[in-house]
């Protein structure tokens, strides 16, 4: 099956500066690459995703990329604030025995210090 | 708020109990999951249902037992549970099940934190 591996684990950034996320996934037939955000107490929310067809999405601070050769896509969030500290959970969209489904990296957790 | 609630929002069992988690969704979605989130764990798979019918079950032990009466409701059903699992519980729902038609999009409750003493 599908295998995501997530780094870092833990990262923290000054306010202001860049943080970036990466993932690589094994399964070359994935096809679609979220993002979630779980803030403290809360259930993860989607932030940001990209599809196969495209190499690069951006709303805002945040983009994707995707490089499908070498099977690894990342998250980059410009000018961070104090609000984005939170765990950042990649995703890949493979096949399962019944369907699609989600397979998730274990998760970074960002600081940002003012 | 999501559309996704979970209640309760903390539960502390001991290994003999029966107890029960319940979801509910207020978004016409299809599908709804359960996820068990432990720490420095990817999140796991346990169960998906798509038009109250259940579609996936990942191995999950028998102890834990899911219930889908309508497409808003979701129940996990706890009997006989171990220390290990200990963790946090996350209702989903998404518009489908992916089977071509869906985004992948999960929308999660604020999850249920689970006990077992």
């Amino acid at each position: 099956g599908e295998n995501v591996e997530q780094h870092p684990s833990t990262l923290s950034v000054q306010e202001g500066d860049s943080a970036v996320i990466k993932c690589t996934y094994s399964d070359s037939a994935s096809n679609y690459f979220p993002w979630y955000k779980q803030e403290l107490g809360k259930g993860p929310q989607l932030i940001i995703d990209i599809r196969s067809n495209v190499g690069e999405k951006k709303d805002q601070r945040i983009a994707v990329t995707l490089n499908k050769t070498a099977k690894h896509f990342s998250l980059h969030i410009t000018e961070t604030q104090p609000e984005d500290s939170a765990v950042y959970f990649c995703a890949a969209l493979s096949n399962s025995n019944s369907g699609y489904a989600l397979n998730f990296g274990k998760g970074t957790s960002l600081l940002v210090t003012p | 708020e999501t559309g996704v609630t979970q209640t309760p929002r903390h539960l502390v069992m001991g290994m003999t109990n029966k107890k029960s988690l319940k979801c509910e969704q207020h978004l016409g979605h299809n599908a709804m999951y359960w996820y068990k989130q432990s720490a420095k764990k990817p999140l796991e798979l346990m169960f998906v249902y798509s038009l109250e019918e259940r579609v996936e079950n990942n191995s999950v032990p028998s102890r834990f037992s899911p219930e889908c009466p309508n497409s808003s409701h979701l129940f996990l059903h706890l009997h006989t549970l171990q220390p290990e699992d200990s963790a946090l519980y996350l209702c989903a729902s998404s518009p489908f099940w992916t089977s071509g038609a869906n985004t992948g999009e999960l929308f999660f409750g604020e999850g249920s934190r689970l006990t077992v003493l």
